[in-house]
């Protein structure tokens, strides 16, 4: 199994491009997560889904947007990219409620707005 | 949410036990106490989680207080690979969200 896979690892956007950054699950995990890191800090929740074709927003969701048409992928989309946005983001999952499970982080992608 | 207090860092010498407490007084009764660790820039890592009874695996011990307000993770022997920030996290039941504080940043020392 490759776990979670995020897509692209590295990017470096212009300000006001958009983008879409790409996690993979294959554990059919019910739940995902966006979350940014900027140096020196912890992880904020920027989304997160409980379930295919549902989100929610988490600490730090504006200016990003995301969707979970499929169950495996959740998508954070950003619209018109900021020099606020750089930073490393992290894409998790875990298995439902029910099973109160561990969540599975992808390596990070490393993004860098100019 | 439940809030975490957590001291900012902590040192270990390597070979001896590492010792991390976690103050979430406000967990509520459904939630867990999961801990996760981040090495460097890395993705955070599963450690071991609980609900009321101490916890061990391969990696650590989990000591949970009867009143659930506080715990503590054991590192049993620690090594230079251990050093990282550690995380405790309260999460379960209808508390979907997995909300990260500041953490401890725990290093080991030769």
């Amino acid at each position: 199994n490759a776990g979670v896979t995020q897509t692209p690892k590295f990017r470096v956007l212009k300000t006001g491009q958009s983008m879409t950054l790409l996690c993979a699950q294959d554990m059919n995990h019910e739940y995902m997560y966006w979350y940014r890191q900027d140096p020196g800090m912890g992880l904020r929740l920027i989304h997160y889904s409980v379930g295919e074709g549902t989100t929610a927003k988490g600490e730090v969701p504006d200016g990003y947007n995301v969707s979970r048409l499929k169950k495996q992928n959740f998508l954070l989309g950003l619209e018109s990219a900021a020099p606020s946005q750089t930073s490393v983001y992290f894409c998790a999952s875990r298995n439902d409620r029910r099973h109160n499970t561990e969540a599975f982080f992808g390596q990070g992608t490393r993004l860098t707005v100019v | 949410d439940a809030k975490t207090t957590q001291p900012t860092s902590m040192d270990c010498a390597e070979g001896r036990a590492a010792n991390l407490p976690c103050n979430h007084s406000t967990i509520s009764g459904n939630e867990y106490v999961y801990w996760y660790r981040q090495i460097h820039s890395q993705g955070p890592q599963y450690i071991i989680h609980g609900l009321k009874n101490n916890e061990t695996n391969e990696m650590a011990s989990l000591i949970i207080t009867e009143d659930r307000k506080s715990s503590t993770l054991i590192l049993p022997h620690a090594t230079l690979r251990d050093t990282a920030v550690y995380y405790c996290i309260p999460s379960g039941g209808s508390n979907y969200k997995l909300t990260f504080g500041k953490g401890t940043l725990l290093t080991v020392n030769p």
